[in-house]
C-alpha cells in the first residue's frame, strides 16, 4: 500500500492568516491527490482533486499544488469557518489519507 | 439529491463479527464503486476496500485482507461491509462513500458506530 505522511499534525493560527499543509507519498502519485475537511461529528467534505482542481463550490482561498511525492494545501486569509481537521488522500492505487493536520485557533 | 444511508450503531464482543449496510439513492448504484473508511475515536480517517459495483470486484487494503468483505445488493442498492474477529482496536466510526475510479469520494454516509466491548 502507497504510505502517506502529513504534516504538521497540528497547527495554530489566527483568522486572516495563509497556512499550509504538506503532504508526502511514499511513491509517486501524480495528480491523484485529494485534500478534505472535516469538522468534529461530520464526514469529511472534498475540497481538492487531482493536486489542485477546487471543487465544485469550495471557496478559492484554498489551493493545491505539487507533484510527485510532495502535494501542499494552502489556506489564504483563514477564516473561522476553516478551522478543522484536514486530510489528504492519494487515489492512484486504491486509497490511502494521510494523517491529518488539525487547524485550530491560535 | 445523492444519499448513502447506512444501519444503526453497533455493539459486539471480542472475536464478534459485524456486517453494516449502506443504502443508496440518487444516482445509478452499478455507476459508481463504493469504498469503506472507518475513523477511530480522536483519531483519523483509515481506507479499507473498494467494491466495484458493476462486477463485484473488490480491493481491500493490506491491513484488513482476510477479516473483511464488501458486497452489494444491486436490487436494493445497497452495500455492505463485515468485519470478522472483531477487537478493541475496532471501536470505530464506519463510513460507506460513493467511489468514482479516479475521482475523490464525494458522497459519504451519515457514519455507522461500532462499539467492541466485552
Amino acid at each position: 500500500d502507497i504510505q502517506m505522511t502529513q504534516s504538521p499534525s497540528t497547527l495554530s493560527a489566527s483568522v486572516g492568516d495563509t497556512v499550509t499543509i504538506t503532504c508526502r507519498a511514499s511513491q509517486s502519485i501524480s495528480p491523484w491527490l485529494a485534500w478534505y475537511q472535516q469538522k468534529p461529528g461530520k464526514a469529511p467534505n472534498v475540497l481538492i482533486y487531482k493536486t489542485s482542481s477546487l471543487e465544485s463550490g469550495v471557496p478559492s482561498r484554498f489551493s493545491g499544488s505539487g507533484s510527485g511525492t510532495e502535494f501542499t494545501l494552502t489556506i489564504s486569509s483563514l477564516q473561522p469557518d476553516d478551522f478543522a481537521t484536514y486530510y489528504c488522500q492519494q487515489y492512484k492505487t486504491l486509497s490511502t489519507f494521510g494523517q491529518g493536520t488539525k487547524v485550530e485557533i491560535k | 439529491q445523492i444519499h448513502l444511508v447506512q444501519s444503526g450503531a453497533e455493539v459486539k464482543k471480542p472475536g464478534a463479527s459485524v456486517k453494516v449496510s449502506c443504502r443508496a439513492s440518487g444516482y445509478i448504484f452499478t455507476t459508481s464503486g463504493i469504498s469503506w473508511v472507518r475513523q477511530a475515536p480522536g483519531q483519523g480517517l483509515e481506507w479499507m476496500g473498494l467494491i466495484r459495483v458493476y462486477n463485484g470486484n473488490t480491493n481491500y487494503a493490506q491491513k484488513f485482507q482476510g477479516r473483511v468483505t464488501i458486497t452489494t445488493d444491486t436490487s436494493t442498492s445497497t452495500a455492505y461491509m463485515e468485519l470478522r474477529s472483531l477487537t478493541s482496536d475496532d471501536t470505530a466510526v464506519y463510513y460507506c462513500v460513493r467511489d468514482r475510479y479516479g475521482l475523490p469520494l464525494d458522497y459519504w454516509g451519515q457514519g455507522t458506530l461500532v462499539t467492541v466491548s466485552s
